[in-house]
């Protein structure tokens, strides 16, 4: 079976610092996707990146970055020089490529506050 | 503009009063499905449809019914609401079923306090 553990369920930091969110996913698919999304204090969710199995690339969106690293089951977020807008709990979920209902499967979450 | 609305976004209820949440999509998406969000939990499935017509359990749908009887519309019935079904629930949808390579659209999040 699938899963995804966020095992930090609270991170506070000081606005302009880096923060990295954890990510650890357990599967038995050698094809599988893994996600992140952002729900900001109005509650929807927001989606970030999705990246397949087959693709270690890390990746880089402006301020956000995504290290993958399969040896370790670990897809990681890294936020930088964060901003008071980054509060929010993220979500890092996976998905099995089977035929059928692909459906996410969720970590736990974790809430980051930055602080002004 | 594309998206998933749902209603109520909040709602407080009692133990046994049927209620329904409503989740409707304007892009044409055959996939849909309901998750709820619960602390420490993160996010589980509860029921998917594929298609019109076609729905089936996800995770969690013990207390929980759906219907697909068009397209657009995917229903989150809860014939005898229970205290622990006390949640945020987020409907969500895709073109196909292949969350893989179709972006997830989530709803605005229904809000269910039951008393």
């Amino acid at each position: 079976a699938q899963k995804v553990t966020q095992a930090q369920t609270e991170i506070s930091v000081v606005e302009k610092e880096d923060v990295t969110l954890d990510c650890v996913y357990e599967t038995r698919d050698t094809t599988y996707y893994l996600f992140w999304y952002k729900q900001p204090p109005s509650g929807e969710l927001v989606f970030l990146i999705r990246r397949n199995s087959f693709d270690e690339q890390n990746e880089i969106s402006g301020r956000y970055s995504w290290n993958f690293q399969k040896s370790t089951s670990s897809f990681n977020f890294t936020i930088t020089a964060s901003q008071v807008v980054d509060s929010a709990v993220y979500f890092c979920a996976l998905s099995e490529g089977n035929f059928g209902n692909e459906k996410l499967t969720f970590g736990t979450g974790t809430r980051l506050t930055i602080i002004p | 503009e594309a998206q998933v609305t749902q209603n109520p976004r909040y709602l407080i209820t009692v133990t046994g009063k049927k209620l329904t949440v409503t989740c409707s999509q304007n892009m044409n998406h055959e996939y849909m499905s309901w998750y709820r969000q619960d602390p420490g939990l993160g996010l589980r499935q509860i029921y998917y449809s594929m298609n019109v017509e076609v729905t089936d359990k996800g995770d969690v749908p013990e207390g929980y019914k759906v219907s697909r009887k068009e397209k657009r519309n995917f229903p989150l019935i809860l014939e005898s609401p229970s205290p622990n079904q006390t949640s945020l629930y987020f409907c969500a949808s895709s073109l196909y079923y292949r969350i893989s390579t179709d972006t997830q659209y989530f709803g605005p999040g229904t809000r269910l306090t039951v008393l």
